[in-house]
């Protein structure tokens, strides 16, 4: 069966300092990969998604980047984290073929707090 | 504007009673709805996913509704368990075909808090 795994569940981090949050997922090949966030209140928003390594399509301008090293990793980065990076990062997967109707499989999170 | 709309934003019932979530959306064109439900501090779970042909969909003691000439659907629960308490999120996409390429177009609700009290 496939299964993802998001780390660190929660991270606490300073204003202008770096990020890196690491997804991986296990049991599929080719996976489409994706990076939300979900802020309080809001829904969730895509920031990356990727079809394939090193193929990254970005939704929102924004102070984060995201790479795919590996077929089934993927990492959320930032050079300098505002306050407003604050929120709860998702990471996702679907298949990478087939009928439009496959679900998304989402990964536990991430709660990030700047301070 | 694509949006998604769901009511209530929360709700409180008794174990064992039944509810029904609503959700509507402007999104065009359309392609599928999909319900998730996420418990606090986790991941969205899928519940359902619905295509322009399908009118119902049940998985356990959820079931699904779609209009999609009104663009309305519905989330029913039924014999509500202390486990249902949770957020329920709606959430369309667009027509992309038959391929998913990766770059669907998602469109979230805010979702519904729903809390069963014993």
């Amino acid at each position: 069966s496939q299964t993802i795994h998001q780390w660190p569940a929660t991270l606490v981090q300073p204003v202008g300092s770096p990020l890196s949050l690491e997804c991986t997922v296990e049991g599929t090949s080719n996976p489409n990969l994706y990076w939300y966030r979900q802020a309080a209140g809001r829904g969730l928003q895509l920031l990356f998604y990727s079809v394939g390594i090193g193929q990254i399509s970005s939704e929102v301008p924004q102070n984060l980047s995201a790479s795919r090293p590996q077929d089934r990793q993927f990492i959320l980065s930032s050079k300098k984290l505002l306050l407003s990076d604050s929120g709860f990062y998702l990471c996702a997967w679907s298949g990478g073929y087939g009928p439009a109707t496959q679900p998304q499989h989402f990964g536990d999170g991430t709660r990030l707090s700047i301070l | 504007k694509n949006q998604v709309e769901q009511s209530p934003q929360s709700l409180i019932i008794l174990e064992g009673k039944n509810c029904t979530l609503q959700c509507n959306y402007t999104v065009s064109p359309f392609s599928n709805l999909r319900w998730y439900k996420q418990d606090t501090g986790r991941g969205p779970v899928s519940l359902t996913i619905m295509t322009f042909s399908e009118n119902t969909k049940s998985n356990g003691r959820y079931t699904a509704t779609l209009d999609a000439d009104t663009k309305q659907s519905s989330l029913h629960i039924t014999a509500s368990q202390l486990s249902d308490s949770a957020s329920y999120i709606c959430v369309v996409s667009e027509g992309r075909g038959l391929s998913n390429f990766g770059n669907e177009k998602l469109t979230f609700g805010t979702g519904t808090r729903l809390t069963i009290i014993p």
